[in-house]
């Protein structure tokens, strides 16, 4: 039974450039949740997604957005990066779009930008 | 502002010994809590949860007791072992911020041989 995968590992990226990152739900899972994690820091809560909708959403700005498809597999879009995006981007997944009481987390994305 | 913070961002402990990381939270009206642990190049990974109508909760070598008078929140690991060695998350449940949890920022527990 294959967890929450995540790609790319690690990735690097200029100033202003946007990037794109992907994620595969624990099998079984139909929810999934992007979370920024700053180096020192806990997470912070990006968004989720449910039904291929966003449902919730932290307090980012709108150079952030997602998608999930019909798979429950999602992507997290991050546009005109500042370097104060470096940081391990998570992904984790749930059942049932509600309070993700159960969330299973992924290795992380390595985003660093210079 | 609200939050959800740590004491010590740092803890050493011999292996054998019992660890106790600590947590403040600000938000009365948060009602579920949980612990997460977090290894080098891995996501947090759940270990214990409680609820705000609990004191305590006991799980394999694991204790999670909630102060809801003081809004303390401290995790108990028995026995220490080297692959406790990461960082410790606490998250609280906010309704007013989705449903999703809020993160604190982490204490680094380090297992001394």
């Amino acid at each position: 039974d294959a967890g929450v995968t995540q790609s790319p590992t690690h990735l690097i990226k200029t100033r202003g450039q946007q990037v794109t990152l992907r994620c595969s739900p624990k099998s079984g899972h139909d929810t999934v949740s992007w979370y920024q994690q700053a180096l020192g820091q806990g997470p912070q809560f990006i968004f989720q997604y449910y039904e291929e909708e966003e449902r919730q959403r932290g307090n980012f700005p709108d150079r952030f957005s997602g998608h999930q498809f019909p798979n429950y597999s999602s992507e997290l879009n991050v546009n005109a990066l500042l370097l104060g995006d470096s940081a391990l981007y998570l992904c984790a997944s749930s059942l049932g779009g509600g309070p993700v009481y159960e969330q299973y987390f992924g290795p992380g994305t390595r985003l660093t930008v210079t | 502002g609200e939050s959800v913070g740590l004491h010590l961002p740092t803890l050493s402990v011999q292996e054998g010994d019992n660890s106790i990381i600590n947590c403040a939270y600000s938000n009365s009206a948060s009602d579920y809590f949980i612990w997460y642990k977090q290894e080098s190049g891995k996501g947090p990974q759940f270990i214990i949860d409680i609820r705000s109508n609990m004191d305590k909760r006991q799980g394999q070598r694991v204790t999670v007791l909630l102060n809801k008078t003081v809004k303390h929140l401290s995790l108990q690991i028995a026995a220490t072992q080297p692959g406790d060695s990461a960082v410790y998350f606490c998250a609280e449940f906010r309704d007013n911020y989705g449903q999703n949890f809020v993160f604190g920022p982490g204490t680094r527990l380090s297992v001394l041989p």
